[in-house]
């Protein structure tokens, strides 16, 4: 079952242009992570913020969660040809002795130079 | 820094053939997962391993079969392949304890069964 919905499903955007992707979720976390693909490659951690932080930043991404909208927004700035890609929301809990996570459906973006 | 491998990265099956899907890391963790991804949806936990001995089930367990070599291998097998289990397979890894841990990913096998 997926926990975590991305919205948009695609994104379109020029080069220097910001991108925001949005996740919401349904039950109660540890933290939430969010994970971009390449085409035909793995998943790539990006930034994981914890269930008690509002905000965190990592180099032009910016990454929000709102525990009592159950909600989360990846922000990057001045976005590159190179940022395009897939990009997944996990949330995570941590039961039965390992980091379990459940992924969105993702938001492609393309970024066109 | 090859993090974790997976091998083969592309095979096609008949329906019915079996097959083990093989994944080791090198990060010396202690969780290995077994995942799927298919169009237009999140990846889907097929089994993972908490830790060397140990296999439990995911969202997604029938028609696989598991095992965790060791602390570095854990492979998946399909004793019966079916066109449903036509996919892209990832491997994953992560340290044990904390959950606050991200999951490195290997680059996948696409599995196709006619």
């Amino acid at each position: 079952s997926q926990q975590g919905e991305e919205d948009p499903q695609a994104l379109s955007i020029q080069e220097g242009e910001n991108a925001t992707m949005n996740c919401s979720y349904k039950t109660s976390i540890n933290n939430l992570q969010w994970y971009r693909q390449n085409s035909g490659r793995g998943l790539v951690h990006l930034i994981l913020i914890r269930s008690n932080e509002r905000e965190k930043h990592s180099g032009r991404l910016r990454v929000t969660l709102d525990t009592s909208k159950k909600s989360s927004s990846l922000l990057i700035t001045a976005s590159r040809a190179a940022d395009t890609a897939s990009y997944f929301c996990a949330t995570a809990s941590f039961s039965g002795g390992y980091n379990k996570l459940i992924f969105g459906a993702g938001t492609r973006l393309a970024v066109h130079p | 820094n090859a993090g974790v491998t997976q091998t083969p990265k592309f095979q096609v099956l008949k329906t019915g053939q079996s097959m083990t899907l093989q994944c080791a890391q090198d990060m010396n963790h202690n969780s290995m997962y077994w995942y799927r991804q298919d169009p237009g949806m999140g990846l889907r936990l097929i089994y993972y391993s908490a830790s060397e001995g140990t296999t439990d089930k995911g969202e997604v367990p029938n028609g696989y079969n598991v095992s965790r070599l060791n602390k570095r291998e854990f492979s998946l097998r399909l004793e019966s392949a079916a066109p449903s289990q036509t996919s892209v397979y990832f491997c994953a890894s992560s340290d044990q304890g904390p959950s606050n841990q991200p999951q490195h990913f290997g680059d996948g096998t696409r599995l196709s069964i006619l």
